[in-house]
């Protein structure tokens, strides 16, 4: 998982709550990503940013909203209007010929 | 549009014996190909990827992958299986003239390998 840190592992949210997950890379990439994970669907783009104070909406960007002020943290905020978001999040970043470097994860439960 | 498509949910093999991990993918134009593994609770760790040059690519941890342009194929492969291997295996691509764009992920193929 070298050079990208997510946090926290673990996050529990209660309904009507916003929650934000941090991610961090060293890697000078330009591009970071944020997935969603589920069962038996792979991994789904939420948002990406492939520059500083740019961001567009991936495929399933409703109820999500990110920031980009520092080319090193793409943070991730779930907010109330997600309705199921109980789901593994994972943050990448990618080098110029696309290849993509993952976090650990953190893995998010709405109580 | 770009898609990746791995066929198989589940492969199972015993350990010592090939192994095979089918992607097929369709992109526009030329593609950037790669395959990543995950073990549970775990970020993807990349293992391998095309992008020019000659069509059998060798990478992490003995895998490796050949690219057939006419099949728009680009299975993973190992001699021989070890337990260790059992992991969910990930396709993906992207546009080769779409830099900075995200890949497309296959739904991913977990692979079991029995003692």
């Amino acid at each position: 998982d070298g050079g990208i840190t997510q946090s926290p592992k673990y996050l529990f949210r209660k309904e009507g709550q916003n929650v934000t997950l941090s991610c961090e890379q060293n890697l000078n990439h330009d591009a970071m990503y944020w997935y969603r994970q589920d069962p038996g669907q792979g991994l789904r783009l939420i948002y990406y940013s492939q520059i500083v104070n740019d961001f567009q909406k991936g495929d399933i960007a409703e109820g999500y909203s990110v920031s980009r002020e520092k080319k090193e943290s793409f943070p991730l905020t779930v907010t109330s209007a997600q309705k199921n978001p109980t789901a593994f999040y994972l943050c990448a970043s990618s080098s110029r010929d696309g290849e993509q470097f993952f976090g650990p994860g953190t893995r998010l439960t709405v109580l | 549009a770009q898609s990746v498509a791995q066929p198989e949910d589940q492969v199972n093999v015993a350990e010592g014996n090939p192994l095979t991990v089918k992607c097929t993918y369709s992109v526009s134009g030329n593609p950037y190909l790669f395959w990543y593994v995950q073990y549970p609770n775990r970020g993807l760790q990349f293992l391998l990827k095309y992008i020019t040059g000659d069509n059998l690519v060798k990478g992490s941890y003995g895998f490796e992958a050949e690219f057939n342009k006419s099949q728009t194929s680009f299975h993973l492969k190992k001699p021989s299986a070890l337990v260790s291997d059992s992991a969910l295996y990930f396709c993906a691509v992207r546009d080769i003239y779409q830099a900075g764009t995200a890949l497309i992920f296959g739904k991913g193929t977990t692979l079991s390998v029995s003692s």
